[in-house]
């Protein structure tokens, strides 16, 4: 397996604009995150998914945040409309179950917002 | 007030050299902790991952404890690597409500 896949790995978007990022996880990993990382506030965690289905956004900024995982094989993180404090590292990972195995990152997606 | 404190923030060390990094939590229940290890311009990879019943736990030069009762962890590096250079981020995990603390990270730097 390829590992967790991200795309893109970077994108530069103006304030207002609506921004997709896109993760494909490890194929049989039941449990998907997503994650923003920045260096005032390190790594958060913003939401997760269990066999496709979200079961914690509590992580999630604001509603111009929204996460889908429309099947085992893909999700999106979204943000519409985007805004400059919005820039930072997106990282998804995978697990196979929750809390005892290791968490699998991809490479993450850099976003600047200017 | 975060519930996951890391120490130090910023250590460097010269090649071959031994060191220990620290992780102090509040999280209480408490599921696991796990170290993660993040290259620069990379995501985290995962180095130990201990339970509250787990006293020490290795991976290769990588030596984690954990004293559940004073709430301390620690990750022991032995003879140091130039690829060690690093941050080194201690997460803390809850049990039933899922809910996981990120430490701010130890930013390790090995010299020649």
């Amino acid at each position: 397996d390829a590992g967790v896949i991200q795309s893109p790995r970077h994108e530069v978007t103006e304030m207002g604009q609506e921004v997709t990022l896109r993760c494909k996880p490890i194929s049989g990993h039941d449990y998907l995150f997503w994650y923003r990382q920045t260096m005032m506030r390190g790594l958060e965690l913003l939401i997760y998914f269990n066999n496709n289905v979200p079961i914690d956004d509590s992580g999630m900024p604001e509603d111009r945040f929204s996460a889908k995982m429309p099947n085992a094989s893909f999700s999106t993180l979204k943000i519409q409309p985007s805004e400059p404090r919005d820039s930072a590292v997106y990282f998804c990972a995978s697990s196979l179950r929750w809390s005892d195995t290791e968490a699998f990152f991809g490479q993450g997606t850099r976003l600047t917002v200017v | 007030k975060n519930q996951v404190e890391q120490s130090p923030q910023s250590l460097i060390i010269l090649e071959g050299k031994n060191c220990t990094l620290q992780c102090n939590y509040t999280v209480s229940p408490f599921s696991n902790l796990r170290w993660y290890k993040q290259d620069t311009g990379r995501g985290p990879v995962s180095l130990t991952i201990m339970t509250f019943s787990e006293n020490t736990k290795s991976n290769g030069r990588y030596t984690a404890t954990l004293d559940a009762d004073t709430k301390q962890s620690s990750l022991h590096i032995t003879a140091s690597q130039l690829s060690d250079s690093a941050s080194y981020i201690c997460v803390v995990s809850a049990p039933n409500n899922n809910d996981m603390r990120f430490g701010a990270g130890t930013r390790l730097t090995v010299k020649p």
